[in-house]
């Protein structure tokens, strides 16, 4: 069935540095990517999100690029902050009809003053 | 306007009791969604509803556990003689459709469920 693979965490980070989070998937068809992020003592909500290949999704300064070939969906920033650090998640929802989401693992990034 | 909410938001229940979980969608959402967030499994798929109907149920553990969605509004999950590996956070998430796509879901705060 279909999964979401991402690296594990925690991620910790000195402010300023470069942010990558590695995400991979395995799918039937053609899903949608997304990256929703949980910070401390709120809920989800979406960060952003890709529906076809090649698309790159965008929002605060995050970006992740839809790539068939590899079947990733790396998140980057290029300059963490201190307001960044949450638990982040990779999730993709099938081409079928439900629109149900399948997430990663989730990884902690924890950005240090 | 009002987002996703959930009652209780914390609940503590000994094992082999029953409980229930409610959520309320975001207004005129036809799509809404059940997950289970533990320490364990991570967040998982339960059950998804569209309008007062759930065509995918494909995620719920064990007959234990159920839902229903009335008005094609509010939704409760119910979990019937808790056992400890019930532990977790259930959250709700509702979307509207456009044509046979799906927007973006939007989540409620949760339900910490403890089972002693």
């Amino acid at each position: 069935g279909d999964s979401v693979t991402q690296m594990e965490g925690p991620v910790t980070l000195s402010e300023e540095a470069f942010l990558t989070i590695n995400c991979t998937y395995t799918a039937t068809g053609y899903p949608s990517l997304f990256w929703y992020v949980q910070y401390p003592g709120e809920g989800l909500q979406l960060l952003l999100k890709a529906t076809k290949a090649d698309d790159k999704g965008s929002n605060k300064g995050f970006e992740a690029t839809y790539r068939k070939e590899t079947t990733s969906f790396h998140l980057e920033k290029g300059s963490v902050q201190v307001s960044d650090s949450a638990v982040y998640f990779c999730a993709l929802s099938s081409s079928g009809n439900t629109g149900k989401l399948i997430f990663g693992q989730g990884t902690t990034l924890q950005v240090k003053p | 306007g009002a987002g996703v909410s959930q009652s209780p938001s914390n609940k503590v229940t000994e094992k082999g009791k029953d409980v229930e979980l409610r959520c309320d969608p975001i207004s005129g959402h036809t799509a809404l969604y059940w997950y289970r967030q533990s320490l364990g499994q991570g967040l998982e798929f339960l059950i998804y509803f569209q309008g007062n109907s759930a065509p995918d149920k494909s995620g719920l553990p064990s007959d234990r556990f159920s839902a229903e969605r009335t008005g094609g509004s509010v939704s409760t999950l119910t979990i019937q003689r808790t056992q400890q590996e019930d532990s977790a956070v259930y959250l709700c998430a509702s979307s509207s459709r456009q044509g046979a796509s799906y927007n973006e879901q939007f989540f409620g705060p949760g339900t910490r469920l403890t089972v002693l």
